[in-house]
């Protein structure tokens, strides 16, 4: 199976900043990769997809970038309601596996 | 507008079995792949198993395979999962979600294996 992982597992920002939130695969997972918010007590939603293709209804604050290996989360300037955690997810093969997550709090 | 809407779950002991149910609504539910994710309490989340739109591909996580079957019934716009030989570590809230790209997700199902 493909691993994982994101860094920070905790990050700490001010309402405007702009923010990174990384993501890395084991292998190749070529740009077939996810991001996903989940608030507390919520389901997860999906932000954007493969990469850099941001989900209908979603600000265009938050936007994807990436490929091969590495990918990046970016959020231009933080809101208050941006609090939450983050997943990554690839679905280039079989099983999809996800990130281990990125708890974003306000600082 | 998407909706899924699970339900089944509840306390059962291990070794037991149990069948959840996602509903889905919004969308042409015969046209789209369907999925079983799980979340452990204070865990990440699992991929659990896969459908296609004709039954005709199924996927599973090794941590289930030979215990959990996934179903569909195109004509009721519902998805299933049968469980059996429940285990502790299978505690979790399950999620039904659509398509390859998990676009949609329900809110979840609450699945307790303890004695």
């Amino acid at each position: 199976d493909i691993q994982m992982t994101q860094s920070p597992s905790v990050l700490s920002a001010s309402v405007g900043d702009r923010v990174t939130l990384n993501c890395k695969a084991s292998q190749n997972v070529n740009k077939y990769l996810n991001w996903y918010q989940q608030n507390l007590g919520e389901a997860p939603k999906l932000l954007i997809y493969n990469t850099d293709n941001l989900q209908t209804g979603i600000p265009s604050r938050f936007s994807g970038s990436g490929s091969g290996t590495d990918y990046t989360l970016t959020i231009s300037s933080l809101q208050p309601e941006d609090v939450a955690t983050y997943f990554c997810f690839q679905h280039n093969s079989w099983p999809g596996t996800f990130g281990t997550g990125t708890k974003l709090e306000l600082k | 507008e998407v909706q899924l809407v699970e339900s089944g779950g509840g306390l059962v002991q291990p070794g037991r079995s149990l069948k959840l149910s996602c509903l889905a609504s919004g969308f042409t539910f015969s046209n789209s792949g369907m999925n079983w994710i799980r979340q452990a309490p204070g865990k990440g989340l699992e991929w659990v198993a896969s459908i296609s739109s004709t039954s005709s591909y199924i996927y599973y996580a090794d941590t289930v395979k030979g215990r959990f079957t996934i179903s569909r019934d195109n004509a009721k716009n519902t998805l299933y999962l049968q469980m059996t030989s429940l285990r502790s570590e299978d505690t979790a809230l399950y999620y039904c979600t659509k398509g390859g790209e998990l676009d949609y997700w329900g809110q979840g199902v609450m699945v307790t294996v303890s004695s």
